[in-house]
């Protein structure tokens, strides 16, 4: 069956503009959740949703918000870039996530210059 | 937030086992235990995860201490593909995921 599909795989910003990220889950799952991950700080959660709902936030500012779909399929957005949002983003979806575990696409590389 | 503490990085030598160590002395009564590796430019990758009694599974298997505030993941047998950051971490149904820095193994031919 087909994995997490994310769009697009690099994108290259200038500081100051948005920018919308998407992630299609495994078909039939409904927890998707992203992650930010750099050298420096690691692997981070960003949010998760669920049906449509947000479940869960990690601690980011305002400009990070994100949307589920009701055919599951999210996107985030993240607003006014700065140059430290440069950043592998990390989508993954789950059916029970602390049962199944989840499955991750494989990134959206994001360079803001 | 739930955490987790791992060795930062370990060795091993091709062909011989690997016992990936995890403290997780603050975890709760329904946080299950998994474990998830990442290669190099590539998202992280579901190894194996449980509750309370050891598992195994094609790819590895998972040993938790009786009192669940540690667990070790095994590799039977590295090979070079094994080479990648493993991550230990616990879920439940309400709280925030914290990977951590993970341990980077690194195998030797």
């Amino acid at each position: 069956k087909a994995g997490v599909t994310q769009t697009p795989r690099y994108l290259i910003k200038t500081r100051g503009q948005q920018v919308t990220l998407s992630c299609s889950p495994i078909s039939g799952h409904r927890s998707v959740s992203w992650y930010q991950q750099t050298p420096g700080q690691g692997l981070q959660f960003l949010f998760e949703y669920f049906s449509e709902t947000q479940r869960n936030k990690g601690n980011f500012p305002g400009r990070f918000s994100g949307r589920q779909f009701s055919n599951s399929r999210s996107e985030m957005n993240v607003s006014t870039l700065e140059l430290g949002d440069s950043a592998l983003y990390l989508c993954a979806s789950s059916f029970t996530r602390e049962i199944d575990g989840y499955t991750f696409g494989s990134g959206t590389r994001l360079t803001v210059v | 937030d739930a955490k987790t503490t791992q060795p930062n990085s370990m060795e091993s030598n091709e062909e011989e086992p690997v016992h990936l160590p995890c403290n997780h002395s603050t975890i709760s009564g329904t946080d299950y235990i998994h474990w998830y590796r990442q290669l190099p430019s590539q998202g992280p990758e579901y190894v194996i995860h449980g509750l309370t009694s050891n598992v195994n599974n094609r790819m590895a298997s998972l040993a938790i201490a009786e009192d669940r505030k540690s667990s070790t993941l095994i590799l039977h047998r590295a090979t070079l593909r094994d080479a990648a950051v493993y991550y230990c971490i616990l879920l439940n149904t309400g709280n925030q995921f914290y990977f951590g820095t993970g341990t980077s193994l690194t195998v030797i031919p």
